[in-house]
């Protein structure tokens, strides 16, 4: 089983609808949980991170956290054709583990204008 | 402009070559970290240091090698040992390495083995 789970997509969705991201880890010991925006042949860019349970708003952007179920979602509301592009889940685990990022393989997204 | 730069942008290497790649940054960060990326991959990490002089193996360090001498710089090392070295690889840092620290990323260097 991977330690961090994403849907490799792509994940199709209409200018002005909202896209929904998953992710699922398996370090249940995690704690803090970051999405990562990546275009094509460019590096990844931080666009949100969250570390309680609940939701985490910032502008279009939604991270919701549900640890119980080992789930961090990225909702992107009014989807712009320029949102198209590669979205990275990344959790790091306990200190005891070497606090280590762990990146999922991504999502692709595409939005169609 | 605070920021973290790799060079080059595009590598080239034979076979049997050693190669370095250059990490600096300017934002007094503590942690630093190298990660190649492969095509439909996720990141995975090859080196990090969580302060000068000090660095530890990541995931996959074989055939790599890394050096700390100053807080802003970070050089990895692809050696003649690595035996698929073409990948995107990127440094990042972040304040320091405790679980609530985001990390920032370069902008990457490409290598290809000719």
């Amino acid at each position: 089983q991977k330690e961090v789970e994403q849907n490799s997509g792509p994940l199709s969705v209409p200018e002005g609808a909202i896209a929904s991201l998953n992710c699922t880890y398996s370090d249940r010991g995690s704690q803090s949980f970051f999405w990562y925006r990546q275009y094509s042949g460019k590096s990844p860019e931080l666009i949100m991170f969250i570390y309680s349970n609940g939701d985490k708003e910032d502008g279009r952007f939604t991270a919701q956290l549900n640890k119980a179920s080992q789930y961090v979602s990225l909702l992107i509301r009014d989807s712009q054709p320029s949102d198209s592009a590669t979205y990275l889940c990344a959790v790091r685990g306990h200190r005891e583990y070497g606090n280590k990022l762990v990146f999922g393989a991504g999502t692709i997204l595409r939005v169609k204008s | 402009d605070g920021g973290i730069t790799q060079s080059p942008k595009y590598l080239f290497r034979k076979e049997g070559q050693n190669v370095t790649l250059s990490c600096e940054q300017n934002l007094n960060h503590d942690a630093m970290y190298w990660y190649r990326q492969d095509p439909g991959q996720g990141l995975r990490l090859i080196y990090y240091s969580q302060i000068v002089n000090d660095f530890q193996k990541g995931d996959i360090a074989e055939g790599y090698s890394v050096s700390r001498e100053k807080k802003e710089s970070f050089p990895l090392t692809v050696t003649s040992a690595q035996k698929n070295p073409t990948a995107f690889y990127l440094c990042a840092s972040s304040i320091e390495s405790g679980t609530y620290n985001e990390q920032f990323f370069g902008p990457g260097t490409r290598l290809t083995v000719l």
